[in-house]
């Protein structure tokens, strides 16, 4: 059975750095694309970015660039998402899923990792 | 403001059709790049519906349909049920963001 395992939730302070995580099971880790996807408070989903276990390409979404970071390591089957200095507008619930397929269908999803951030 | 744009919301009474729709342009839709829907239940991470424009994962009712025309797609639930009471959101490709994108989403309401 396909599942992916999120990182429980968070409470950060401002300027904090915080890196969350999604591990695979019950497929091949390396060959299909992770994909990260924020939903914020009452909000709609974004894509954010992918990353290729197998090889660590990274894919980021334009207004996600340069604000977090996506990595892998194949060895523990789990990917990272993670912040260096959060703010408040990045409290949101943060979301793993698996693409499949050419077009990246998200065909399996974390349940979801709340991370909020206030002082 | 998403490149795709869905209606915010839809309603129907039990039983009855509804379709929503996801307008996007030629840097998405319209440039030929497959087209998924998820629904999301209030309080659950989203699930995969539709697949590549017209295809339905394994154990997603056939009451659920994915169609795509153009720089559109659509999707459409037939005989509603209570269950069906959710938001829903297409995705695709972009060229000029140069990734993926989702639509703002729809939320269903049962009349």
């Amino acid at each position: 059975e396909v599942q992916l395992v999120q990182s429980g939730a968070e409470v950060k302070k401002p300027g904090e750095s915080l890196k969350i995580s999604c591990k695979g099971s019950g497929y091949s880790f390396t060959s299909y694309w992770i994909g990260w996807v924020r939903q914020m408070p009452g909000k709609g989903l974004e894509w954010m970015g992918i990353i290729y276990p197998g090889d660590s390409d990274t894919r980021y979404s334009p207004s996600f660039q340069g604000q977090v970071t996506i990595s892998a390591d194949k060895s523990i089957s789990t990917a990272y998402l993670q912040w260096s200095s959060l703010k408040a507008s990045d409290t949101a619930m943060y979301y793993c899923a698996r693409c499949s397929g050419g077009s990246c269908q998200a065909d399996y999803w974390g349940q979801g990792t709340l991370v909020t951030v206030s002082s | 403001q998403s490149v795709l744009t869905q209606p915010p919301s839809v309603s129907g009474a039990p039983g009855q059709r509804v379709t929503i729709s996801c307008t996007g342009s030629s840097s998405n839709i319209g440039a030929g790049y497959d087209v998924h829907w998820y629904q999301q239940l209030p309080g659950t991470a989203p699930k995969l519906l539709i697949y590549g424009n017209d295809n339905r994962p394994s154990g997603v009712p056939d009451r659920f349909s994915g169609s795509k025309s153009g720089t559109s797609a659509s999707l459409a639930i037939t005989g509603l049920q209570a269950e069906d009471e959710a938001d829903y959101y297409c995705q695709t490709y972009d060229t000029t963001l140069s990734g993926r994108v989702f639509g703002a989403g729809t939320t269903q309401t049962l009349l």
